[in-house]
């Protein structure tokens, strides 16, 4: 199996900062990898697909990054609303793998 | 709007059976892939199995081969899963999602359905 890491496993900053969370795959995954945010009692949200095209809906400061094994995830401007769990997700291969998640919070 | 709504957890004791379905509304369900994903409590993200737009194609992750049972209808746009031979390991949060068209990408998921496993 594809083992997925990321880092930090959480983080606290202020509103308007630019937060940054990796994402290493245990092989080269192409750019098969995909971003997913978490609100607390809520269901997944896709994000971020195929490592760098924003869903349609989804505002324009998050980003993504990255081919290969490493991956980055971009809040340009953290907004109170983004208060959630990020997850990276790898679908190269069976089974699909998720990262283990990145609390984000607020300072 | 797309629509996924799953049903039938609850608690069961260690060995027994449990049926999830996925009601699936707002878009042309025999043309998807779905799959079911669970999330222990506390716990992250852990993809269950997956069936392809006809039924023809079933994987499973290695924790549940042999246990649940995927399947689907498509005439009434229902995703089920069969879970036998439960255990306290699997006691989670079984979400349904949906594959987008293009790739193996979860685009949409429904709110889930708890599933306790204890005597």
């Amino acid at each position: 199996d594809i083992q997925m890491t990321q880092s930090p496993s959480s983080l606290s900053a202020s509103v308007g900062d630019r937060v940054t969370i990796t994402c290493q795959a245990s092989q080269d995954i192409s750019n098969y990898l995909n971003w997913y945010q978490q609100k607390p009692g809520k269901a997944p949200k896709l994000l971020i697909y195929d490592a760098s095209n924003l869903e349609t809906g989804v505002p324009s400061r998050f980003s993504g990054s990255g081919s290969g094994t490493d991956f980055t995830f971009t809040i340009s401007s953290l907004q109170p609303e983004d208060i959630a769990t990020y997850y990276c997700q790898q679908y190269d291969n069976l089974p699909r793998t998720f990262g283990p998640g990145t609390k984000v919070d607020i300072k | 709007e797309v629509q996924l709504v799953e049903s039938g957890g609850g608690l069961v004791q260690p060995g027994g059976s449990l049926r999830l379905s996925c009601a699936a509304s707002g878009f042309t369900f025999s043309s998807y892939e779905m799959n079911w994903v669970r999330q222990a409590p506390g716990k992250g993200l852990e993809w269950v199995s997956y069936i392809s737009s006809s039924g023809s194609t079933i994987y499973y992750a290695d924790s549940v081969k042999g246990r649940f049972t995927i399947s689907r209808d498509n005439a009434k746009n229902s995703l089920y899963l069969q879970m036998n031979s439960l255990r306290a390991e699997d006691t989670a949060v079984y979400y349904c999602a949906r594959d987008n068209l293009v790739g193996a990408t979860l685009d949409y998921w429904g709110q889930g359905t708890l599933v306790t496993v204890s005597s």
